[in-house]
């Protein structure tokens, strides 16, 4: 079955530039979508088609993929942007989600 | 807009069963895949079931193959998730997800979650 790993944490100092990696193989050959979950909230999608944007997500959420790495880049990181982030891929009929990755804003 | 509010969880024995729904409004319906997704205490999400708009295409997670039936009733805009033989490794939020389309193979709606709890 396929897989996505994400590194299980990732520190940022507010207003510097985070990003989330997020391994599979030939992951850049397939589309990589993005969400955002609050503590005690539902997911939302904030990147979707590798590097689109929902309406009302804010343009500091970008997002790329290529080779066997998919990546989530958060510029000038804010306090609320502290979330847990999951990627997500299809794979033969299964929705396959990445591992998570705490994002904690120091 | 687009709300999806599931419904039916609770306590339930180890073995025994549990129907959720996932009431949807905002979009039409019969336009788009469904899927459900868990997330158990601490965890990270589990996509577990979809299927098509029209129900004619169906998809399981080999963790709930054989035990959990998707279905979705057009009419009333309304998804299901028919729980059978639970273990206390199903407890969990279960969410109800829009796809962006059918298949768009993203999901751009979530609900807001129904917790299941197995237990004795």
């Amino acid at each position: 079955s396929y897989e996505l790993t994400q590194p299980p944490s990732v520190s940022v100092s507010p207003g510097q530039t985070a990003s989330i990696t997020c391994s599979g193989n030939k992951l850049g050959d397939r589309y990589s979508w993005w969400y955002q979950q609050k503590p005690g909230q539902s997911p939302v999608l904030i990147i979707y088609d590798d590097k689109k944007r929902p309406s009302g997500i804010p343009e500091r959420f970008s997002g790329s993929n290529s080779g066997n790495t998919a990546t989530l880049t958060i510029s000038g990181t804010q306090a609320m942007d502290e979330a847990d982030y999951y990627c997500q891929a299809w794979d033969s009929g299964t929705y396959v989600f990445g591992t998570g990755t705490k994002l904690t804003v120091l | 807009e687009v709300q999806l509010l599931e419904s039916g969880g609770g306590l339930v024995q180890p073995g025994g069963s549990l129907r959720l729904s996932c009431a949807a409004s905002g979009f039409t319906f019969s336009g788009y895949a469904m899927s459900w997704v868990r997330q158990a205490p601490g965890k990270g999400l589990e996509w577990l079931s979809a299927i098509s708009g029209a129900g004619g295409s169906i998809y399981y997670a080999d963790s709930v193959k054989g035990r959990f039936t998707i279905s979705r009733d057009n009419a009333k805009n309304t998804l299901y998730l028919q729980m059978n033989s639970l273990r206390a490794e199903d407890t969990a939020v279960y969410y109800c997800a829009k796809d962006r389309g059918d298949w768009n193979y993203f999901f751009d709606y979530w609900g807001q979650g129904t917790l299941v709890t197995v237990s004795s």
